[in-house]
């Protein structure tokens, strides 16, 4: 079946400006994370969802970050004002409820602010 | 803080050689510890898990066994090969925060024939 998929697979932004990301998980995953990777670093835990709720939203750095997922299924992560320190890939992965389970990670989303 | 802590890489071995990275970890609970993996072009994936002390994950010919008293989760492989080359990580998510994981920095492991 169909993986994890993130869209768009990269953005270059303005800093100031508006972006939204995009994933889709795995059917069935009522689990979602985002992560946010740097480089040469290990993901850094932003959000958690389980089902349409978000569990977990304490590694959301700032309130320019927002992410909703109204059906249970896609998510959106919301990044107002960014900034050239947002700069990273935006990884998001999906599980089976309990966090014990696999996750499955997307490709990712490379976001640039110049 | 809770934290991941791993060995700082590259790792670069010779094919058959013996693979130890160190992962130790600081938590106010009773964590579960992952070993995450990344091949070059792909996303990550699970490795092996280990959810309580004196526990052992394995997969693949990795082994890792969970220790409580010296707070780590050391990853091991007897014989690596060129295909083990990928970027290794180390998390934990704990069960008073559950779903909230944390990764270590990673470690690169470069396998040469």
């Amino acid at each position: 079946g169909a993986g994890v998929s993130q869209t768009p697979s990269n953005k270059v932004t303005e800093k100031g400006k508006y972006v939204e990301l995009r994933c889709d998980p795995i059917s069935g995953h009522t689990a979602l994370y985002w992560y946010r990777q740097s480089l040469g670093q290990g993901p850094e835990f932003l959000i958690y969802f389980q089902g349409t709720g978000a569990a977990d939203d304490s590694g959301l750095p700032n309130d320019r970050f927002f992410a909703v997922r109204p059906e249970g299924s896609v998510s959106t992560l919301k990044i107002q004002r960014t900034e050239r320190g947002d700069s990273a890939v935006y990884l998001c992965a999906s599980s089976r409820p309990d966090p014990i389970n696999e996750q499955f990670f997307g490709p990712g989303t490379r976001l640039t602010v110049l | 803080g809770d934290s991941v802590t791993q060995m700082e890489g590259p790792v670069t071995l010779s094919e058959e050689a013996f693979l130890t990275i160190n992962c130790t970890y600081t938590a106010t609970g009773y964590p579960s510890l992952f070993w995450y993996v990344q091949y070059p072009g792909e996303g990550l994936q699970l490795l092996l898990k280990a959810t309580k002390a004196d526990d052992k994950g394995s997969n693949k010919g990795f082994e890792a066994t969970y220790r409580k008293e010296t707070t780590s989760f050391h990853l091991e492989k007897g014989s690596v090969q060129v295909s083990d080359s990928a970027v290794y990580f180390c998390a934990q998510t704990q069960t008073d925060s559950w779903g909230k994981f944390q990764f270590g920095a990673g470690t690169q492991v470069v396998v040469t024939p």
